[in-house]
């Protein structure tokens, strides 16, 4: 079975600051990791994605996520953020097998001008 | 391509009667999901679909829950009857053939039943 914890709630950060995001796997297989981003009143989008290779991953809006696999996390990061920024992140993975993804609690991000 | 299409994008209903959220996939996807969220429960996978077939329901709350897929670019979550703790927001999701690929989320439908 694969569980994903973010372990902030919520994370206020003024504008043009650093923010990291945290995020941590359990799984017994290899697995795929995603982050998303929610915007008010709207659906779940594509921030990033690691599935092979490097483990720096870099998204859109300047985001990236680094996969560690001997600490089991994949923490996103950006290091100015705008008050766009102000969103919902989830953390989800996956082992592939059926499809399923397993998403985290989500993590409320406020940017404080 | 327009992306997973969902309607209504709010229902407003009252307690007893039958809801019906609609979901049209993304085309070519062969993976269909069912969210719900709440503040309470955060999200929350219902139930799953591989081409056409259920694949888990196991997180479907009740009887009064069901979701079918009669082909492959449409699917329906039914709620009968319908009661007050069943208001939250239900997304579809659809991905396609390979667990790496991410999935593509529809803008939810908000349902409220008084």
């Amino acid at each position: 079975a694969q569980s994903v914890t973010q372990l902030d709630s919520q994370v206020p950060v003024f504008e043009e600051a650093p923010v990291e995001l945290r995020c941590n796997y359990s799984s017994s297989v290899s697995v795929y990791l995603f982050w998303y981003v929610q915007y008010p009143n709207q659906g779940l989008q594509l921030l990033l994605k690691y599935l092979s290779g490097s483990t720096l991953v870099k998204g859109i809006n300047g985001f990236e996520a680094e996969f560690n696999k001997s600490q089991t996390s994949f923490h996103l990061r950006k290091p100015s953020v705008h008050i766009s920024d102000t969103a919902e992140y989830f953390c989800a993975v996956t082992s592939g097998a059926g499809n399923q993804f397993y998403f985290g609690t989500g993590t409320s991000l406020t940017v404080i001008p | 391509d327009a992306g997973v299409i969902q309607s209504p994008r709010h229902e407003v209903t009252e307690m007893g009667q039958e809801v019906t959220l609609r979901c049209k996939p993304i085309s070519g996807h062969d993976y269909l999901f069912w969210y719900r969220q709440t503040m309470m429960r955060g999200l929350e996978l219902l139930i799953y679909f591989n081409n056409n077939v259920p694949i888990d329901d196991s997180g479907m709350p009740e009887d009064r829950f069901s979701a079918k897929m009669p082909n492959a670019s449409f699917s329906t979550l039914k709620i009968q009857p319908s009661e007050p703790r069943d208001s939250a927001v239900y997304f579809c999701a659809s991905s396609g053939t390979s667990g790496r690929n991410e999935q593509f989320f529809g803008p939810g439908t908000r349902l409220t039943v008084l």
